[in-house]
């Protein structure tokens, strides 16, 4: 059963820390998402990526946050320097999609993150 | 306006009852709508696509409505385990490649 993998799953941290967020897609899929999820805001779409290229990060605070694919089986969340209000629940999810089609998006179990 | 709107609930309703969730959208070009299910402290998972046509699955019905720009669904003769947010989603398509936008979800709970 493939299934979206994040870690790690909670990460408690201090202000000003670096904090740095992996998720391995399922295999085969070319794109990847990630969201930040709050109770006020709800699921935001922050970037994600199509065969390992960046297609649209208009939703990351960009001084603060960087998203990588440094390959096919690894995107990466960086946060640098954190700050409370970074604190939720930060999704992936991938699929698998062909030219402008969509398809089903399989989330990871998410990376619930708390910055004091 | 928000792109995609829903009324975050609570939804509180009997066992058995019959509840109806909207989410409308901004973007009349919007290409594909789907409804997904997300479990307290879970992950959001697919729960069915929204075709134009409308489709049925089980005792979940979905509905495009393009016109007023809004989809539904529908939950015949609730569950406890249907207690869940419901999350719609829209796809629109900017340029080359598609935007996604989640709703903030509406809390459905079934009581027993």
């Amino acid at each position: 059963d493939a299934r979206v993998t994040q870690t790690p799953r909670h990460k408690v941290t201090e202000m000003g820390q670096e904090v740095t967020m992996r998720c391995q897609p399922i295999l085969g899929h070319n794109t990847v998402f990630w969201y930040r999820q709050t109770m006020m805001q709800g699921l935001e779409l922050l970037a994600y990526f199509r065969n390992r290229a960046p297609l649209d990060d208009s939703g990351m605070p960009k001084d603060r946050f960087s998203a990588e694919m440094p390959d096919a089986t690894l995107a990466t969340l960086k946060i640098q320097p954190s700050e409370p209000r970074d604190s939720a629940v930060y999704f992936c999810a991938s699929d698998q999609r062909h030219g402008g089609g969509t398809d089903t998006q399989y989330f990871g179990p998410g990376t619930r993150l708390t910055v004091l | 306006r928000k792109e995609v709107e829903q009324d975050p609930g609570p939804f509180n309703v009997p066992e058995g009852a019959t509840v109806a969730f909207n989410c409308t959208y901004s973007n009349s070009a919007s290409q594909s709508f789907f409804w997904y299910r997300q479990d307290c402290r879970k992950e959001p998972k697919l729960l069915m696509s929204v075709y134009s046509s409308g489709n049925e699955d089980g005792r979940f019905t979905a509905q495009l409505n393009r016109a007023s720009q809004y989809i539904s669904l529908l939950i015949r003769d609730s569950k406890l385990s249907d207690s869940a947010t419901y999350l719609c989603v829209v796809n629109s398509p900017p340029g080359g490649y598609q935007k996604v936008t989640f709703g903030i979800g509406t809390k459905l709970q079934v009581i027993p």
